[in-house]
């Protein structure tokens, strides 16, 4: 149990286009979803926490403007990456809050590539 | 917290030794932390975790001592075996229930030789 997916695995796109993500709780509900997004050799930086049915909480130094949030249902939550630039790319990954005890789980990933 | 721009350390092992990883975490509020494994071009893998009201926690091969007192916390690793290789990263949550944001640690790249 406890599996999160992602969807798509790999994207590239021109500068300019805009960029859906989507991250998928398989095998049980998540009131609470988070989005990372994690450079080549680095660590995993949290941007945003998504809640269903409310308003996204953003990070310090992320721009709400540009990676728009949607937790439109207890199994779904959507990064859209706005007007994407070479800068943004990245390695973004979701994980889902499983059950009160906080533990959280990871999707596979997505890599976005903005040429 | 967030590390930004830093080159992760490494940790080479023998194939049958044992691994011990360490990670320092800053705020003494931290109540709950998260061992997680990532292979490369992979989304990071519950290990095992630990609550602070713990000092030791033992999984499947693995055990995570916390020091609170340090605020260190290690991961170690039994009979390591190649598949272990992966940089591993602790997570810890500093922020009350209602906000459950864990911020991940540097994480340390373990080698494992056959």
């Amino acid at each position: 149990g406890a599996v999160v997916s992602q969807h798509p695995s790999w994207v590239i796109c021109k500068s300019g286009t805009s960029v859906k993500i989507e991250c998928r709780s398989l095998d049980f509900q998540a009131t609470t979803m988070f989005w990372y997004r994690q450079f080549p050799k680095q660590s995993l930086m949290l941007m945003a926490t998504s809640n269903e049915g409310s308003k996204a909480t953003y990070e310090q130094g992320v721009e709400k403007d540009k990676f728009l949030i949607n937790h439109a249902s207890l199994t779904l939550s959507t990064l859209t990456v706005t007007s994407a630039h070479p800068e943004d790319s990245s390695f973004y990954i979701c994980s889902a809050e499983r059950d009160l005890v906080g533990t959280q789980y990871f999707g596979p990933g997505t890599r976005l590539t903005v040429l | 917290g967030e590390s930004v721009g830093l080159h992760l350390p490494t940790l080479s092992v023998q194939e049958g030794d044992n691994s011990i990883i360490n990670c320092a975490y800053s705020n003494s509020a931290s109540d709950y932390f998260i061992w997680y494994k990532q292979e490369s071009g992979k989304g990071p893998q519950f290990i095992i975790d630990i609550r602070s009201n713990m000092d030791k926690r033992q999984g499947q091969r693995v055990t995570v001592l916390l020091n609170k007192t340090v605020k260190h916390l290690s991961l170690q690793i039994a009979a390591t075996q190649p598949g272990d290789s992966a940089v591993y990263f602790c997570a810890e949550n500093i922020t009350p229930r209602t906000g459950n944001q864990f911020y991940f640690g540097t994480g340390t790249s373990l080698t494992v030789i056959p």
